[in-house]
């Protein structure tokens, strides 16, 4: 079936620690790999995406992986700020990419 | 993503009304969506529409209807025979074009009482 499962659920790290949060998704079509943070009774936003003729992609401090044979990815972030605390939601395509599929979120709390 | 307008940012409903949500965008695109969010979950898919006059339901479509007669609004009705209306509702849109981003509302909190 069409699911994307994501963990851990929670995560606190300290700031200034990196945070890591992993995805797997079931379907071998997939090719998009977006990864949104959503701040409390905000919009989602798009942070980093990834594609599936890339291995990996950075931006700063987030960085994503893929790994397509294990059908699973993840979302790096270094240097963590209190700023980066939020829910980070996963997502793949399905459908020869017409829709997204979520993950179930990971609350992210940074501690200063 | 502020292309992207939803109203009214909170709503409330007695048990046993419809009730619309209104989503609207100015970014010309084609694809439209609509997520429901509930606390600990995920964006579940309800509807989604590529195309003016043509729509497709999503996960939980089971209690919703929509409508995409203009390429830039995709309203939501949620109907009585929803029986767990209370949560967040996202509408989104992108281009069209497969593995491209999607641009997110700011939402409606929808609460029946």
């Amino acid at each position: 079936g069409e699911n994307v499962e994501q963990h851990p659920s929670t995560l606190s790290v300290q700031e200034g620690d990196s945070a890591v949060i992993k995805c797997t998704y079931s379907d071998s079509a997939s090719n998009y790999f977006p990864w949104y943070k959503q701040e409390l009774g905000k919009r989602p936003q798009l942070i980093i995406d990834i594609r599936s003729n890339v291995g990996e992609k950075k931006d700063q401090r987030i960085a994503v992986t893929l790994n397509k044979t294990a059908k699973h990815f993840s979302l790096h972030i270094t240097e963590t700020q209190p700023e980066d605390s939020a829910v980070y939601f996963c997502a793949a395509t399905y459908e020869y990419g017409n829709k997204l599929v979520f993950g179930a979120g990971t609350i992210l709390r940074v501690k200063s | 993503d502020g292309g992207i307008t939803q109203s009214p940012k909170y709503l409330f409903r007695k048990e046993g009304q419809n009730v619309t949500l209104s989503c609207e965008q100015n970014l010309n695109h084609d694809a439209m969506y609509w997520y429901r969010q509930d606390p600990g979950q995920g964006l579940r898919l309800i509807y989604y529409s590529q195309i003016v006059n043509d729509f497709q339901k999503g996960d939980i479509a089971e209690g919703y209807s929509v409508s995409r007669e203009k390429k830039e609004s995709f309203p939501l009705t949620v109907t009585s025979a929803q029986k767990n209306p209370t949560a967040f509702y996202l509408c989104a849109s992108n281009n069209g074009l497969r593995y491209n981003e999607q641009f997110f509302g700011p939402g409606t909190r929808l609460t029946v009482l």
